[in-house]
């Protein structure tokens, strides 16, 4: 079964650093791309960023350029986001999504891991 | 940006027929844009049902199907059931390396 396990989220104070990790299982976790997705409390979902299967290729959201970076470990099945510089407005449940085979796209989604920027 | 636009409500019967549209700011849809469509229901994450414009998933009902329409992206429900209530949301491959979503259609079933 696949599984998508996010951690790592809490409370943080605008300008402050998170980082968000997802450990993978049930499939072979280096040979999909990962995706994270956020989605802000009642607005819908906002891509964020994605990694391919070695990690050599990464892009991310305007809203977050300069800011996220995402980031695996293949040998431990994990996926990481690093948040810097966090402000009000990213405030969302963020979401780790693995990408499908062969075309851009996801298909199993995490559960989630809240993250609150406030003072 | 490219901003990625849904009807924002529908109403359909039970055992009726819908379709739901996803347009870019930037012109039409095609293929290249390798829509997805996702359905969201209350406090839940949201499901993945189409890839690639009308591939589905292992788990999609088979009630579900998407096409390209108009120069839109669409998903048909048909033969709408009580529990495909929820919000639909759409994911386009933009280029220049962005995926955006569209703002969701809530789907009443009525």
């Amino acid at each position: 079964e696949v599984q998508l396990v996010e951690s790592g989220g809490g409370l943080v104070q605008p300008g402050g650093s998170l980082r968000l990790s997802c450990a993978a299982s049930g499939f072979t976790f280096s040979g999909y791309w990962i995706h994270w997705v956020r989605q802000a409390p009642g607005k819908g979902p906002l891509w964020v960023s994605r990694l391919n299967e070695d990690g050599s290729y990464t892009s991310h959201a305007d809203s977050v350029k300069g800011r996220f970076t995402i980031s695996r470990d293949n040998a431990k099945n994990t996926l990481y986001l690093q948040m810097n510089s966090l402000r009000a407005e990213d405030t969302a449940v963020y979401y780790c999504v693995r990408g499908t085979v062969g075309a851009p796209g996801l298909d199993y989604w995490g559960q989630g891991t809240l993250v609150t920027v406030s003072s | 940006q490219t901003v990625v636009t849904q009807e924002p409500s529908l109403t359909v019967s039970p055992g009726g027929t819908v379709t739901l549209t996803c347009a870019s700011s930037t012109g039409a849809v095609t293929s290249d844009y390798y829509p997805n469509w996702f359905q969201q229901k209350p406090g839940q994450a949201p499901r993945a049902l189409i890839y690639s414009t009308s591939n589905k998933h292992s788990w999609t009902p088979a009630r579900f199907s998407g096409s390209l329409l108009g120069g839109k992206a669409a998903l048909t429900l048909s033969r709408v059931q009580p529990e495909d209530e929820a919000e639909y949301y759409c994911l386009l491959d933009c280029g220049g390396g962005q995926l955006v979503f569209g703002g969701g259609t809530k789907l009443t079933v009525l």
